[in-house]
Formats: structure tokens, C-alpha cells, sequence
């Protein structure tokens, strides 16, 4: 009964690396999305996909990618890491938008980074 | 466009004594509201939604909210606390408005601290 899994939960990064945040799911959820976590802050929409095939940019997209080659899985890459993307990141998924009846998100464990 | 504002990022209450942690939303057609609850170190677990029908929505561990579209108003209410429920609360919300492309939009936050 995995749910939403993230790798890794911590990770130190020095600025200019690339790395990525690997999410999956075993609900057949058609949603997926990742958020960050800032003290004040709440959560913020990164990028989001609606199925395979499917990605879209969120309210905070710059610096990060994504891709959906399948149903359960959807990586985000930090292309060129800088210390203003020290965050908690989560990964979250559901049958489908959460505007669409009120779809419930999933969430998952959570993954620390620090860039320094 | 949607927003949603958390009144008090720090609840403090005594254990036994009624939680009543506020959210204010806005949003041009009739939403689907959500409180989740954030224990440390964890991810966001879904407490309650409101989609239509009944205003008062309960939820797990004693909680409960009520929707009031005059007021744009869906606190969360618990009649006693106990110190299992010191946690970080987030309300969001999401609507067909648009404004989110069908996504959550996540208040600030509220943590909740129950004294002995």
C-alpha cells in the first residue's frame, strides 16, 4: 500500500548541480504534481500533468522541469540548483484536478533539499 | 482568481479547549474547499472537503468545518484539543475559475500548538 513515494528525502546540493526529484504512484492516478514548501510561504504549484504525455507549469515553474512518460511516475529535475531552491518539495497525485468534483490529492513523504 | 488567507499563522489553545482555526477564501464561481493537516517532518494528509450538499463537513480525528458562501468562510472547528493535535493545518481551495488551471491553491498555514 505505497501510495505516493518519494526519492530521495534529503539531498545537499552545491549550487550549479543538477539533480533529480523521482515521485511515484501506484494508485493509477491520472494527476500528479509537485509542490514546494516555504516557511510563510504555504504550498506552491511547480508544474503539474493531467496523464501521460501531459505536463503544465504551475506559479513557480522557473528553474525546474518535468516530464510524464507514464502514468506512475513523474520526475523534476533542477537543471542548474541555486540556494534559493533549498525547499521542501512534495509530490501529490489524484483520479484527476482537484476542481473536477473535488478530487483529494495524495501527497507524499516529502523530500528536504539544501542547496549551498 | 483564487486566494485563500489563513487567519493567525500560530493557534496556541489549552488541551480540552475548543480549536476554531479560520480561512477565507475568494473565488468567482462556487468552490471545493479542503483542510489539510501536516504533522513534522511529514506530508499533507486530507482532513475534510467540501464539494456540495451539507455545509457542515466533519472529518477524521473530531474535526469539522462549515462552509458559508455569505461569509466566504470555512473554519475549522474542534470541540476539545488533545496534544496529538499539534500539527501545521492548511486550508485550499480550487474552482473552474480558471485562475489555477483547476488546481489547489494552499493557504500559509496555521500551526497549532496544545498546551498540557
Amino acid at each position: 500500500n505505497a501510495g505516493v513515494t518519494q526519492t530521495p528525502k534529503f539531498q545537499v546540493l552545491k549550487t550549479g548541480q543538477s539533480m533529480t526529484l523521482q515521485c511515484a504512484q501506484d494508485m493509477n492516478h491520472e494527476y500528479m504534481s509537485w509542490y514546494r514548501q516555504d516557511p510563510g510561504m504555504g504550498l506552491r504549484l511547480i508544474h503539474y500533468s493531467v496523464g501521460a504525455g501531459i505536463t503544465d507549469q504551475g506559479e513557480v515553474p522557473n528553474g525546474y522541469n518535468v516530464s510524464r512518460s507514464t502514468t506512475e511516475d513523474f520526475p523534476l529535475r533542477l537543471l542548474s540548483a541555486a540556494p534559493s531552491q533549498t525547499s521542501v518539495y512534495f509530490c501529490a497525485s489524484s483520479f484527476g484536478l482537484p476542481a473536477n468534483s473535488g478530487n483529494t490529492i495524495y501527497f507524499g513523504e516529502g523530500s528536504w533539499l539544501t542547496v549551498v | 482568481a483564487q486566494s485563500v488567507t489563513q487567519l493567525g499563522s500560530h493557534v496556541s489553545v489549552s488541551e480540552g479547549a475548543l480549536v476554531l482555526l479560520r480561512c477565507n477564501y475568494s473565488s468567482s464561481v462556487p468552490p471545493y474547499l479542503f483542510w489539510y493537516v501536516q504533522y513534522p517532518n511529514q506530508g499533507l494528509q486530507l482532513l475534510l472537503k467540501y464539494t456540495t450538499g451539507a455545509t457542515l463537513v466533519k472529518g477524521i480525528n473530531g474535526f469539522e468545518a462549515e462552509f458559508k458562501k455569505s461569509e466566504t468562510s470555512f473554519h475549522l472547528t474542534k470541540p476539545s484539543a488533545h496534544m496529538s493535535d499539534a500539527a501545521e493545518y492548511f486550508c485550499a481551495v480550487s474552482d473552474q475559475d480558471g485562475g489555477s488551471q483547476g488546481n489547489l491553491i494552499f493557504g500559509k498555514g496555521t500551526k497549532l500548538s496544545v498546551k498540557p
